[in-house]
């Protein structure tokens, strides 16, 4: 398997539901991302890990809580979420310092 | 706050005819510049990326960067409609060696080719 893989694709979740989304890269990188993409909007990075360390919190709400454990694994934890965080939320993977980002297919969250 | 603009169009052009598609940035520091392509309800994907003044071809794609203007363009030769797809500019700030890619994208660029 290669590439960046994100499990589930789809998700529908209630307000008080704990979830958490899988990302999964084969490409030997050791920097990995979450973005979140809603309609109309930029994509907005959330966190950075560099070979396993957190090296950047975009300012994200603590309802969203990240985990490595490993430089080919990305978690992302959610519970108690809001309407508004119902996007697509994608993965991706980078050779720092600066190679281009390649993306996993994303998982659509649904907050209901 | 660092920003990266396109325009939203849609922008239309005839099948066969060149795309022209235009970004700027705020950072002056920016050191690598990215054009991305994404399908509806579908992942980014990479198409170009430029890091020196002046032109980078591949293929019917040729990525333009000045950046005293703060100016990055992607050019489509011979559009098809299957380019038809939103295009999002990206910027990455000066990085130090080792530390992780820090992309600010905008809000991306319809392109529609019609027949």
């Amino acid at each position: 398997e290669t590439g960046v893989t994100q499990t589930p694709r789809h998700l529908v979740m209630g307000m008080t539901n704990k979830k958490s989304l899988k990302c999964e890269q084969h490409l030997g990188h050791n920097a990995m991302y979450w973005y979140k993409q809603s309609a109309k909007k930029p994509l907005e990075l959330m966190f950075v890990y560099n070979f396993k360390e957190q090296t950047e919190n975009n300012s994200v709400p603590s309802r969203f809580s990240p985990e490595c454990p490993n430089s080919s694994h990305l978690f992302l934890h959610l519970h108690t979420l809001q309407p508004e965080d119902s996007a697509l939320y994608l993965c991706a993977s980078s050779q720092p310092p600066s190679s281009p980002l390649h993306f996993g297919n994303g998982t659509r969250l649904t907050v209901t | 706050q660092k920003e990266v603009e396109q325009n939203s169009g849609p922008l239309s052009v005839p099948e066969g005819a060149i795309a022209s598609l235009n970004c700027t940035y705020s950072d002056r520091g920016s050191q690598s510049f990215f054009w991305y392509r994404q399908y509806s309800g579908k992942s980014p994907e990479l198409i170009m990326f430029i890091y020196s003044n002046g032109d980078k071809e591949d293929g019917r794609f040729t990525a333009q960067l000045n950046k005293a203007s703060q100016y990055v363009s992607l050019l489509i030769r011979d559009s098809q409609p299957s380019d038809s797809a939103t295009y999002l500019c990206a910027v990455n700030p000066a990085v130090e060696t080792g530390t992780a890619s820090k992309l600010t994208f905008g809000t991306g660029t319809r392109l529609q080719v019609t027949l």
